[in-house]
């Protein structure tokens, strides 16, 4: 089994609708990541949060919100989805402990209509 | 400001031959250094990573990388590429520092000709 996974995979919205995307890990770490993907730009930081009560914003936290449920849990939410959000997007953890290292998920790429 | 610059967006390089991907970055303090590899329709995984000592650092699928702190360079390398090497390379920097997070580069595009 993966040790970082995201659902859904693929999603297509419409404009104005909420959705929420899923991060689940089993490798233990404390640290976990939301980051973006665009063509050209790399991946941009959205939101991170190194333990359940420490959520901090990232470069681009504007129009996300983030749960963190569980140590193993890190959710994303567009509140209100809109069309420059259509992107890929990747949850990450690393151990709290150490140099930084990331373990990425899969991604979800999302499709805002 | 932290940052990390991949000055080559794309780059076709003939199966066999040889690669450097070209990483510079911009960071106060002592940097952790990362390559990343993203094939298609995947995730990333890392390559390779420096935190301290020998400077040329050994990876997985053949590459290396070496850091130089005087160039603030820290480049991968592969003295012979496969057509399975295609894919998009991220340079990414950190530090052991509590509030931290990567700093990612923008990528470079990895064409394998025949």
């Amino acid at each position: 089994d993966a040790d970082v996974t995201q659902t859904p995979r693929n999603r297509i919205t419409k404009t104005g609708k909420r959705i929420m995307l899923e991060c689940s890990q089993t490798k233990g770490h404390d640290r976990m990541y939301w980051y973006r993907q665009d063509p050209g730009l790399g991946l941009r930081l959205i939101y991170y949060s190194f333990d359940v009560k420490d959520i901090n914003k990232g470069e681009i936290s504007d129009g996300y919100s983030v749960s963190r449920q569980a140590q193993a849990k890190f959710s994303l939410s567009l509140e209100s989805a809109i069309p420059n959000q259509t992107a890929l997007y990747f949850c990450a953890t690393s151990p709290a402990r150490g140099y930084n290292e990331q373990f990425f998920g899969p991604g979800t790429r999302l499709t805002v209509l | 400001a932290q940052s990390v610059t991949q000055p080559d967006i794309h780059i076709t390089v003939s199966e066999g031959a040889s690669l450097e991907l070209r990483c510079n970055y911009s960071y106060g303090a002592t940097p952790y250094l990362f390559w990343y590899v993203q094939s298609p329709g995947q995730g990333l995984q890392l390559l390779l990573k420096y935190f301290s000592g020998d400077t040329l650092v050994q990876g997985i699928k053949g590459f290396e990388a070496e850091f130089k702190r005087s160039q603030s360079s820290f480049n991968l390398r592969k003295p012979s590429v496969h057509w399975s090497d295609a894919a998009e390379y991220f340079c990414a920097v950190g530090a052991f520092q509590a509030g931290t997070a990567l700093i990612f580069g923008k990528g470079t595009t990895l064409s394998v000709s025949s």
